[in-house]
């Protein structure tokens, strides 16, 4: 089984102000990563996935996340984030293969508000 | 369509009565997952499709919570006697085979 806890629930930060949302996760097996981004009264919406190789993504809007194998972590990272940006990020891995590798597990979303 | 759309957007309920909750998945996506989300709880997996498999019903929390999809396409999430905890909002997402899901708006139960 596989388990993703988001260290925040809640993160404030001003205008243009660097931010990190931390992910760290459990797995008994190798995992797919990726992160999801809820705008107020929307579903969700990819943001970027870890499959394989380089262990940097990049996603839409300025995000991007590093995979860190020996910390079990997948921390999300944006250098100067704008009022848009605000909106309930969320974590999530899957098995990579077996047979269970379709379900998603996710973690219970860290609130971002951008302020001016 | 071009996504994935579920109806109806808000539902109010009455403790006891029984909800339906539709789901029209992406044309051609052979997956189908539903997925509760309740305040502060994240994303809780109810129950997953694909294609003309057994589904996987191993997130459903209770014998009150049923669903079905008919025809490879529109699925329906039945939840009957609902009760105040069952208040949530019913996501829906579609794939093809195990990629990338796409989630509708979901359906906003509240349950009286």
């Amino acid at each position: 089984a596989q388990s993703v806890t988001q260290l925040d629930s809640q993160v404030p930060v001003f205008e243009e102000a660097p931010v990190e949302l931390r992910c760290n996760y459990s797995s008994s097996v190798s995992v797919y990563l990726f992160w999801y981004v809820q705008y107020p009264n929307q579903g969700l919406q990819l943001l970027l996935k870890y499959l394989s190789g380089s262990t940097l993504v990049k996603g839409i809007n300025g995000f991007e996340a590093e995979f860190n194998k020996s910390q079990t972590s997948f921390h999300l990272r944006k250098p100067s984030v704008h009022i848009s940006d605000t909106a309930e990020y969320f974590c999530a891995v899957r098995p990579n293969s077996g047979g269970s590798n379709y379900k998603l597990t996710f973690g219970k979303g860290t609130l971002l508000t951008v302020n001016p | 369509g071009a996504g994935v759309s579920q109806s109806p957007s808000n539902k109010v309920t009455e403790k006891g009565k029984d909800v339906e909750l539709r789901c029209d998945p992406i044309s051609g996506h052979t997956a189908l997952y539903w997925y509760r989300q309740s305040l502060g709880q994240g994303l809780e997996f109810l129950i997953y499709f694909q294609g003309n498999s057994a589904p996987d019903k191993s997130g459903l929390p209770s014998d009150r919570f049923s669903a079905e999809r008919t025809g490879g396409s529109v699925s329906t999430l039945t939840i009957q006697r609902t009760q105040q905890e069952d208040s949530a909002v019913y996501l829906c997402a579609s794939s093809f085979g195990p990629g990338e899901l796409f989630f509708g708006e979901g359906s906003r139960l509240t349950v009286l």
